[in-house]
């Protein structure tokens, strides 16, 4: 069973889209988070949410929303796609805000033309 | 503010060789230190975390990492490679794991 499951696998769209990806966990953790991976692998974390409550905000334009309709989902919602938001996002959880480390998907890679 | 920086960008070694990934991390209070491992088009794993108490930590798949808190450090080991190590390596730190800085990664290449 899949713990962390993200869709789409790929996303590729013209600059200017909506689009959404979805994140599910089945692990029954409490804390969710977005994280980019960028063309030189490098992983910055965007958002955390735990029990459905915003926890961690960082540096992202507001056209990125995330959503937590449940404390196993956390959706993430990206309006007017630019060409430099391509990149790989990842979804995580983990159960203990304080130790747990974090369960990963195989991530979401976004391509803008 | 924490950082943490992985010297290599690249290491290549023969297949059976011993490998040593370096990491060294800054930050003014007590850490928490990871090494995540990520194969092609896959999220990442966790290989060994260190929290408190022992400075040897293993992990899985035979690979190990020592803190050394006088030099910052958080070096990933594994005896002997194989070729199916071959990954992108990702050290870690967070000062209350809600919020992990990850280093740019050492890609490990193991050739036969």
């Amino acid at each position: 069973d899949t713990a962390v499951s993200q869709t789409p696998k790929y996303l590729v769209t013209q600059m200017g889209n909506d689009k959404s990806i979805k994140c599910e966990q089945n692990l029954g953790h409490d804390t969710m988070y977005w994280y980019k991976q960028d063309s030189k692998k490098f992983l910055k974390i965007m958002f955390s949410y735990n029990n459905k409550e915003l926890i961690i905000n960082e540096t992202v334009p507001n056209r990125f929303s995330p959503k937590s309709p449940d404390k196993a989902h956390l959706n993430l919602h990206i309006n007017s796609l630019e060409l430099g938001d391509s990149a790989v996002y990842f979804c995580a959880s983990s159960s203990d805000r304080t130790l747990e480390p974090q369960h990963f998907g195989d991530g979401t890679r976004l391509s803008i033309l | 503010a924490q950082s943490v920086t992985q010297l290599d960008s690249q290491v290549p070694v023969f297949e059976e060789a011993p490998v040593e990934l370096r990491c060294n991390y800054s930050s003014s209070v007590s850490v928490y230190l990871f090494w995540y491992v990520q194969y092609p088009n896959q999220g990442l794993q966790l290989l060994l975390k260190y929290l408190s108490g022992s400075t040897l930590v293993k992990g899985i798949n035979g690979f190990e990492a020592e803190f050394n808190k006088s030099q910052t450090s958080f070096h990933l080991r594994k005896p002997s490679v194989h070729i199916s190590d071959t990954a992108e390596y990702f050290c870690a730190v967070s000062e209350d794991t809600d919020k992990l800085i990850f280093g740019t990664g050492t890609r490990l290449q193991v050739f036969p």
